[in-house]
């Protein structure tokens, strides 16, 4: 298979700071990468696309000044919420895809990680 | 009009019963038809994957897509305990984009 993990699983900070997250293709080389949000009892909704030493290309509705994506390897992707607020509070949770990896441009999602902004 | 309607249940099922979860869409150049299982508060699990209409067995699960009707479904035999999740479809167009339903929750009892 392929696996993604995600750091932190869990994050509590106060509002008006600045947390990273960071999602990490472990054994195999993830050209693109997903960031979805999920509030409680609701879908996965996308956030953004990246391409390894691309900028993110993001969603609609998403603002990219306070959710700064870098992917800056074929193995890691991070995601910054800026100045963090209790509306930001979700469950944040990465995926990846790669060349060869699975069919149909398969992609292998992380564990997500619980932000919780007090 | 979402793109992927789910209905997200709670779905309550005794033990060995066939459960039967539906996805409806409305965006006919979708390609791909996927089955996440989700645990709480854990990162979806790929079930199932389909390309074009049709029915895909693996062991107790069977997937079926039928893209006249814009309408899939995944059918669980003998269900079990462990088999209680929230159960999400999903669904790809060419530009790979996962979309997702809201997710069905599934309680098998013992």
């Amino acid at each position: 298979g392929a696996v993604v993990s995600q750091h932190p699983s869990w994050v509590i900070c106060k509002s008006g700071t600045s947390v990273k997250i960071e999602c990490r293709s472990l054994d195999f080389q993830a050209t693109t990468m997903f960031w979805y949000r999920q509030f409680p009892k609701q879908s996965l909704m996308l956030m953004a696309t990246s391409n390894e030493g691309s900028k993110a290309t993001y969603e609609q509705g998403v603002e990219k000044d306070k959710f700064l994506i870098n992917h800056a390897s074929l193995t890691l992707s991070t995601l910054t919420v800026t100045s963090a607020h209790p509306e930001d509070s979700s469950f944040y949770i990465c995926s990846a895809s790669g060349e060869g990896k699975g069919s149909y441009n398969e992609q292998f999602f992380g564990p997500g990680t619980r932000l919780t902004v007090l | 009009q979402k793109e992927v309607e789910q209905d997200p249940g709670p779905l309550s099922v005794p033990e060995g019963a066939i459960v039967s979860l539906n996805c409806t869409y409305s965006n006919s150049a979708f390609q791909y038809f996927m089955w996440y299982r989700q645990y709480s508060r854990k990162g979806p699990e790929l079930l199932m994957y389909t390309y074009s209409s049709g029915n895909k067995e693996d062991g107790r699960f069977t997937a079926q897509v039928d893209k006249s009707s814009k309408y899939i479904s995944l059918f669980i035999r003998d269900s079990q305990p462990s088999d209680s999740a929230t159960y999400l479809c999903a669904m790809m167009d060419s530009s790979y984009k996962l979309i997702f339903g809201s997710g069905t929750r599934l309680l098998v009892r013992p």
